[in-house]
């Protein structure tokens, strides 16, 4: 069965360091997104991503972050200057034209800034 | 600002029995919702959704019911098994082309056997 995947799968870094987390969607999906999960919360949607523009982004979604579809199968999220308050795990999700708002989830990377 | 709420952090279940997990939301904008089933160290699982015009959406065990009028939905599991023990997730999306989805706290179900 297709899947999301993403790597990897944890990632340490120093607080003020650049990160990029990636991600591979399912090949036929259109819509790409990126959700975050501190520990203990709840699942935050970061941005959504079609058509290789930005169509929806929160409030968390500040400067820091940026997304990119390099090539026809990856889709990236860059923290520009990691803080210790974006360690969590982070989410890669996509779903496919005209279905409806389901998203199918990759495993998560948990970041961890240190 | 909690617009989904799942106001049972736990539940706990025989196995065989019924498990009901709720969830009420405070945005009159959410017009379609989805449940997620979520083990540690994975990433949600789409378990069933239902659109605003319908009150109810079942997938053989799993069958989810919304109430509009009181702004809560409702996901039944019959029977329940132990394999279904997991962080159960509601979430909503607002459509008009909106696709992002705003999840609950979540409640963990633990199926006893």
């Amino acid at each position: 069965e297709p899947e999301v995947t993403q790597t990897p799968s944890h990632q340490v870094t120093q607080m003020g360091q650049e990160v990029i987390l990636r991600c591979v969607p399912i090949s036929n999906h259109l819509y790409f997104y990126w959700y975050r999960q501190i520990l203990g919360q709840k699942v935050e949607f970061l941005v959504s991503f079609y058509n290789n523009e930005i169509s929806e982004k929160s409030e968390i979604f500040d400067d820091q972050f940026s997304v990119e579809r390099p090539d026809g199968s990856n889709f990236t999220l860059k923290i520009r200057s990691t803080k210790l308050e974006d360690s969590a795990m982070y989410f890669c999700a996509s779903t496919p034209l005209g279905v409806g708002p389901e998203a199918f989830f990759g495993q998560g990377t948990r970041l961890t800034v240190v | 600002d909690q617009q989904v709420k799942q106001n049972s952090p736990s539940l706990s279940v025989q196995e065989g029995r019924i498990s009901i997990l709720n969830c009420d939301y405070t945005n009159s904008m959410f017009d379609y919702f989805l449940w997620y089933k979520k083990y540690p160290a994975e990433g949600p699982t789409f378990l069933i959704s239902i659109s605003s015009i319908k009150d109810k959406n079942e997938d053989g065990r799993f069958t989810v019911f919304l109430n509009k009028s009181a702004k809560h939905l409702s996901l039944h599991i019959v029977p329940s098994q132990p394999g279904d023990s997991a962080v159960y997730f509601c979430a909503a999306s607002a459509g008009a082309g909106s696709y992002q989805l705003t999840f609950g706290k979540g409640t963990k179900l633990s199926v006893i056997p």
